[in-house]
């Protein structure tokens, strides 16, 4: 079955980067882009990029460019999501999203807590 | 950018009919896709309307979605309301640049 799974949990000090991995299986991994949303605790879905796993090309909301980086492997079929100079606004569940006509399949989320 | 906006919160009892909508601040609502994905707690958003109006196997006919231009909105309705429904649901679309979703509606069905 299509699958998405994320990397674990990470805490990190402000300033710092943080990469988190989506790795997907159970079907073509360079046949559908990804995306990256993330959800602040207690707020709204919030998007901030999509990748193209076949030739690697991305696009980043306005909010986040500069900041963010999404790469993938094909070997592994994975895609990751590294977010720089983070700060205690950046706390949030980060999720990847497989896009066919919508985003049918989801990862479960990485927490990435901004803590001093 | 455009902004997608809807309601805060709707309730409704059980076994009736509610409709969540969801206004484009600029551009067409029609010009481009609108999706609909329900999040219940500590879960990922699943998808219950995608192109407006078309259903994932899986997702029961009484979930159903619409647009309307003369008000720049989309819309989901979910007819004979369940405990179940009970979720935050977000509308969704994009421009040539963006994908947008809107701030969220919690569902609750007392």
């Amino acid at each position: 079955q299509v699958q998405l799974v994320q990397s674990g949990a990470e805490v990190k000090k402000p300033g710092a980067s943080v990469k988190v991995s989506c790795k997907a299986s159970g079907y073509t991994f360079t046949s559908y882009y990804m995306h990256w949303v993330r959800q602040a605790p207690g707020q709204g879905l919030e998007w901030m990029g999509i990748i193209n796993p076949s030739g690697g090309s991305t696009s980043y909301a306005q909010k986040f460019q500069g900041r963010v980086t999404m790469t993938r492997d094909t070997s592994t079929s994975t895609v990751y999501m590294e977010l720089s100079s983070l700060r205690s606004e950046d706390t949030a569940v980060y999720y990847c999203a497989r896009r066919t006509t919508h985003l049918d399949v989801w990862g479960k989320g990485t927490t990435v807590t901004v803590s001093s | 950018n455009f902004m997608l906006t809807q309601p805060h919160s709707v309730s409704e009892s059980p076994g009736k009919t509610v409709t969540i909508s969801c206004t484009r601040s600029s551009g067409s609502i029609a010009s481009n896709y609108v999706q609909w994905y329900q999040q219940r707690p500590g879960s990922s958003p699943t998808t219950v309307i995608y192109e407006d109006n078309q259903r994932p196997s899986g997702v029961p006919d009484r979930f159903s979605g619409s647009i309307d231009s003369s008000s720049n909105s989309a819309s989901l309705t979910i007819s004979g309301l369940k405990t179940e429904d009970e979720a935050d649901y977000y509308c969704q679309s994009y421009d040539s640049s963006n994908q947008v979703f809107g701030g969220g509606t919690k569902l609750t069905v007392l």
